[in-house]
């Protein structure tokens, strides 16, 4: 079990472009998480989505900021017109569905951006 | 929406000695308070969790113990090694989305 993937690991910027951050949850996993964490800060909540579904997006800046998981392929995390304050490292998490598993977090290795 | 607080911020201790880290959570219908560590540079890891129908979980150096009344749980950690040294994150669930506290940095110094 290849675990959480995440790519890019390392995604450098300027501001205004784009940013597309990919997650594949591990094997079985229907659930995927993303979180921020800002340098020597904590895991901020973000969104919650299952396969073509947005379930919790409360943690999501209203404006240039999407996410998605679609039937097939990664979900992905977009960050339009990036601004430097977006840089931080960025992480996916999966869960299983039901069961004694239901909740328990599995993170993959992160996604570092930075807004030049 | 839940709101979790973790003390202390940072945490230094000598090799050996115990270490105790505390979270407060806000909303009594969380069920479930994972711990997680946090490597420099590297990926929060599940070290230990509880669900709100156990009031203690141990797991040879480590144990968490929950207060639902209260509504805090905390970690201990015993016999502290500089391996354990690393940012330590509580969190509490109620519905499927934790939230986690702001993080405590344990140094284990030899």
């Amino acid at each position: 079990n290849a675990g959480v993937m995440q790519n890019p690991r390392h995604l450098v910027r300027r501001r205004g472009q784009e940013a597309r951050l990919r997650c594949s949850p591990m094997k079985g996993h229907s659930h995927v998480y993303w979180y921020r964490q800002l340098p020597e800060e904590g895991l901020k909540f973000m969104v919650y989505l299952q396969k073509e579904n947005i379930i919790d997006e409360s943690g999501m800046p209203k404006e240039r900021f999407s996410a998605e998981f679609p039937k097939e392929g990664p979900s992905i995390l977009r960050i339009q017109q990036v601004v430097r304050g977006d840089s931080a490292a960025y992480f996916c998490a999966s869960s299983p569905t039901t069961g004694s598993g239901a909740n328990v977090l599995t993170f993959g290795a992160g996604s570092r951006l930075t807004v030049l | 929406g839940e709101n979790v607080e973790q003390h202390p911020s940072t945490l230094s201790v000598q090799e050996g000695d115990s270490a105790v880290i505390k979270c407060t959570y806000s909303d009594s219908a969380s069920n479930y308070f994972p711990w997680y560590k946090q490597e420099l540079g590297k990926r929060p890891q599940l070290i230990i969790d509880i669900r709100s129908n156990v009031g203690e979980k141990k797991d040879q150096r480590i144990a968490v113990t929950l207060n639902k009344t209260a509504k805090h749980f905390s970690l201990h950690i015993t016999e502290t090694q500089p391996e354990d040294s690393a940012v330590y994150f509580c969190a509490a669930s109620s519905t499927d989305k934790l939230i986690f506290g702001t993080g405590t940095r344990l140094q284990v110094f030899p």
